[in-house]
């Protein structure tokens, strides 16, 4: 009865690949959020939606790509994978957008080489 | 923007020692602030937090005090643990704005 889950929990690939990690979460919450954690540990948000609808989005490479299919799940999609893309990815819900407490995944350690 | 600066460096103390981490924040507005900790190979569980000035979140023995005149929320506890040992981030958000600002987090290390 995990609240929030990833998939993978590991993804070593190389340079060039496309892939996907997968969130979802059974809280019956509105939003879902993306993190990046770098190798020093720092987070910083990556993109947000609200019901199916995307209302943050950082500077982040357009070779990511963010996907809901419903309000309970928010994939990623990583075109052409960098080295610096080597980072934890942290999926993570929150009740609605008023909502300032999230709930975290265990995190995806995605290594490219 | 919205920031939060926590102290440098990693804290490594022995068992039983009183633990602090300091937290001081940037935000317009009145944010809401956050304890998060990650125990290795885990990912972020909420610790404790405050929604409003001198609210004192506590859990786990743990406490942090939401100081509007220093917009500081440091993080204490009195004896602390093995099992204590982890990243502790400290984080805000302004409501209506759902996105978490985070500190760069301590590694907290408690030697036996």
């Amino acid at each position: 009865d995990t609240a929030v889950s990833q998939t993978p929990k590991y993804l070593v690939t190389q340079m060039g690949n496309d892939k996907s990690i997968k969130c979802e979460q059974n809280l019956g919450h509105d939003t879902m959020y993306w993190y990046k954690q770098d190798s020093k540990k720092f987070l910083k948000i990556m993109f947000s939606y609200n019901n199916k609808e995307l209302i943050i989005n950082e500077t982040v490479p357009n070779r990511f790509s963010p996907k809901s299919p419903d309000k309970a799940h928010l994939n990623l999609h990583i075109n052409s994978l960098e080295l610096g893309d080597s980072a934890v990815y942290f999926c993570a819900s929150s009740q609605d957008v008023g909502s300032n407490e999230q709930f975290f995944g265990p995190g995806t350690r995605l290594t490219v080489l | 923007g919205d920031s939060v600066t926590q102290m440098e460096g990693p804290v490594t103390l022995s068992e039983e020692a009183f633990l602090t981490i300091n937290c001081t924040y940037t935000a317009t507005g009145y944010p809401s602030l956050f304890w998060y900790v990650q125990y290795p190979g885990e990912g972020l569980q909420l610790l404790l937090k405050a929604t409003k000035a001198d609210d004192k979140g506590s859990n786990k023995g743990f406490e942090a005090t939401y100081r509007k005149e220093t917009t500081s929320f440091h993080l204490e506890k009195g004896s602390v643990q093995v099992s204590d040992s982890a990243v502790y981030f400290c984080a805000l958000s302004t409501y209506g704005n759902n996105r978490l600002a985070f500190g760069k987090g301590n590694q907290v290390v408690v030697i036996p």
